[in-house]
């Protein structure tokens, strides 16, 4: 069974392009969440879906920031304009159904590097 | 204060040794409790999660939760070097899905 998957892998933009990562969860796993994590600092979360609806947006930066998953499937996260400070690692994770019984996978992360 | 604090390390060990890795937390309404292992370059694997207080064991792994001094564990027995890796701690509270992550302890066991 595939795991998460995340694309790209590495990302290199200049400061105030835009930039979209893109996650693919487990199949048949409703739930779907992002994390980042900058450097030095801990992986701290940023929103969960359940299927297309967003359950918790809580962890979201700001509006520059904006999520979708379009048919409950992959999910993409679009960053614009970046700044410097958005540089960081962004993680992808799913799980079966909600709540903390459930282990989330993640995936290996997209590195984001904002100059 | 940061609702989950972990030593960052590095903690250097000989293969063999006993590992002890902790975190502390400050939430009291925490009661699932992770430990994930995260290699270079991938994304956090879960090892173990314990719910509440006490010991749960899974092969060389134990974690440890003691809610009253808020304290968190994982024991790893006969360490490897293939056990080289950052160690990551979190908690969440019951009916929420939001994770709260330690900083990680990066752990190499010398062979």
């Amino acid at each position: 069974e595939a795991g998460v998957t995340q694309f790209p892998s590495h990302s290199v933009i200049e400061k105030g392009q835009t930039v979209t990562l893109r996650c693919d969860p487990i199949s048949g796993h409703d739930n779907l969440y992002w994390y980042r994590r900058v450097m030095g600092k801990e992986i701290k979360f940023l929103l969960h879906f359940v299927k297309e609806s967003k359950q918790d947006e809580s962890g979201m930066p700001n509006n520059r920031f904006l999520a979708e998953r379009t048919g409950g499937t992959y999910s993409t996260l679009k960053v614009q304009p970046a700044e410097l400070e958005d540089s960081g690692v962004y993680f992808c994770a799913s799980s079966q159904a909600g709540g903390p019984r459930y282990e989330q996978f993640f995936g290996p992360g997209t590195r984001l590097t904002v100059l | 204060q940061k609702e989950v604090e972990q030593d960052p390390g590095p903690l250097s060990v000989p293969e063999g040794a006993i590992v002890s890795l902790n975190c502390t937390y400050s939430n009291s309404a925490f009661q699932y409790f992770m430990w994930y292992r995260q290699y270079s370059r991938k994304g956090p694997e879960l090892l173990m999660y314990t719910y509440s207080s006490g010991n749960k064991e899974d092969g060389r792994f134990t974690a440890q939760v003691d809610k009253s001094s808020k304290y968190i564990s994982l024991f790893i027995r006969d360490s490897q070097p293939s056990d080289s890796a950052t160690y990551l701690c979190a908690a969440v509270t019951s009916g929420t899905y939001k994770y709260i992550f330690g900083t990680g302890t990066r752990l190499k066991v010398l062979a």
